[in-house]
């Protein structure tokens, strides 16, 4: 079974330019995650989408991050324009978004964007 | 809210030996706590997970952790460690509240000299 896809892996780009981060996410999972991680940093999330819906973006900075996960598969996530403390690495995880009596289920991550803004 | 703090940012440890990597988290209602492994450019990988029951939890690749609610910590370790073990371990907990929510700590790096 596939796990999660990210691409790119590497990405560097001057500031004020925009930037762009897909993820694929495993077949039948229908909670996806961003997360942001700084170096020396545990991820912090982005953004929580269940199927195409975004229930938690409270930490997502709307005025240059932007994000879309149209058909519930897919997602992409953006930021426009970049700036130099952007630079950090970006994991994409996803789940089966089934929360049951017995707790939250796993999420499984992707092997992130590291970007690089100069 | 909740919070964990992995108390050591960096272990290093010699080959064969034990290891304990340490986790504290605050939280008001019951939660679920976990264990990753990051290794170098990989994205995480779920070591093991405290939900209820038992709170010695047994995890892959050997490891194991003990949930103790008075202490409010859920400590990893290894009885004997191998070179592969050397890795980024980040402690995680999420909550009935929060559900699919988690709250990372800052990690611990562990080093395995030989």
């Amino acid at each position: 079974e596939a796990g999660v896809v990210q691409s790119p892996r590497y990405k560097i780009i001057e500031k004020k330019q925009p930037v762009a981060f897909w993820c694929n996410p495993i077949s039948g999972h229908n909670t996806l995650y961003w997360y942001l991680q700084n170096l020396g940093q545990g991820p912090e999330l982005l953004i929580r989408y269940e199927n195409e819906e975004a229930v938690d973006d409270s930490q997502l900075p709307k005025d240059r991050f932007s994000a879309e996960r149209l058909k519930g598969v897919d997602s992409t996530l953006k930021i426009q324009p970049a700036e130099l403390g952007d630079s950090a690495v970006y994991l994409c995880a996803s789940s089966l978004g089934s929360l049951y009596a017995g707790g939250p289920d796993e999420q499984f991550f992707g092997p992130g964007t590291r970007l690089t803004v100069l | 809210a909740q919070s964990v703090t992995q108390l050591d940012s960096q272990v290093p440890v010699f080959e064969e030996a034990p290891v304990e990597l340490r986790c504290n988290y605050s939280s008001s209602v019951s939660v679920y706590l976990f264990w990753y492994v990051q290794y170098p450019n990989q994205g995480l990988q779920l070591l093991l997970k405290y939900l209820s029951g038992s709170t010695l939890v047994k995890g892959i690749n050997g490891f194991e952790a003990e949930f103790n609610k008075s202490q409010t910590s859920f400590h990893l370790r290894k009885p004997s460690v191998h070179i592969s073990d050397t890795a980024e371990y980040f402690c995680a907990v999420s909550d009935m509240n929060t559900g699919n929510q988690f709250y990372f700590g800052t990690g611990t790096s562990l080093t395995v000299i030989p």
